[in-house]
């Protein structure tokens, strides 16, 4: 069964550091997304991308963050300076046209020492 | 603008007892509306949606939901839990035009008793 991966598992990075989350969505997916989830609280919209461009962004999405797809299999969250509130499990998630249902990959825990 | 609220943070149930968390939900729109189950160190995974039809719907592992507009809920139930259930279940709502972001509830962690 298809699935969607993420890289890495785990990042630890230092403040003000720039990183990069890596996610390949299910390969016949036209809608992808990123979510997070901060240690005990709900999981919250990031971004949705479609078309090689970004359809909708939450408050939190600021000028920090950014996503790519590259090259047509991967979709990237770029975060430029990481702060200590960015620590959160990063979910990416996909779907296909008129299915409505979003697949999640297992998260990238990020921790901003 | 929609919200979710799951009523129940934590709800603990002995094994082959049956089982409801609740959801509710405020739209100003239609909506579908998702279960996800969440695993210790896993990712989200769909236990069920409601698009439309039939109000009662069917998922994996035994669950099944009933949506309710005029009370705006859509609570989730299994007749008989296993130790296997225990995890974290999310409510989720997205507009009707699709492939539009989910907004999810706090989420109630579901803990099995033997």
């Amino acid at each position: 069964e298809p699935e969607v991966t993420q890289t890495p598992s785990h990042q630890v990075t230092q403040m003000g550091q720039e990183v990069i989350l890596r996610c390949v969505p299910i390969s016949n997916h036209l809608y992808f997304y990123w979510y997070r989830q901060i240690l005990g609280q709900k999981v919250e919209f990031l971004v949705s991308f479609y078309n090689n461009e970004i359809s909708e962004k939450s408050e939190i999405f600021d000028d920090q963050f950014s996503v790519e797809r590259p090259d047509g299999s991967n979709f990237t969250l770029k975060i430029r300076s990481t702060k200590l509130e960015d620590s959160a499990m990063y979910f990416c998630a996909s779907s296909g046209d008129f299915t409505y249902e979003q697949y999640f990959g297992p998260g990238t825990r990020l921790t901003v020492t | 603008a929609q919200s979710v609220t799951q009523l129940d943070s934590q709800v603990p149930v002995f094994e082959e007892a049956p089982v409801e968390l609740r959801c509710n939900y405020s739209s100003s729109v239609s909506v579908y509306l998702f279960w996800y189950v969440q695993y210790p160190n896993q990712g989200l995974q769909l236990l069920l949606k409601y698009l439309s039809g039939s109000t009662l719907v069917k998922g994996i592992n035994g669950f099944e939901a009933e949506f309710n507009k005029s009370q705006t809920s859509f609570h989730l139930r299994k007749p008989s839990v296993h130790i296997s259930d225990t995890a974290e279940y999310f409510c989720a709502v997205s507009e009707v035009q699709g492939a539009q972001k989910l907004v999810f509830g706090q989420g109630t962690r579901l803990t099995i008793n033997p």
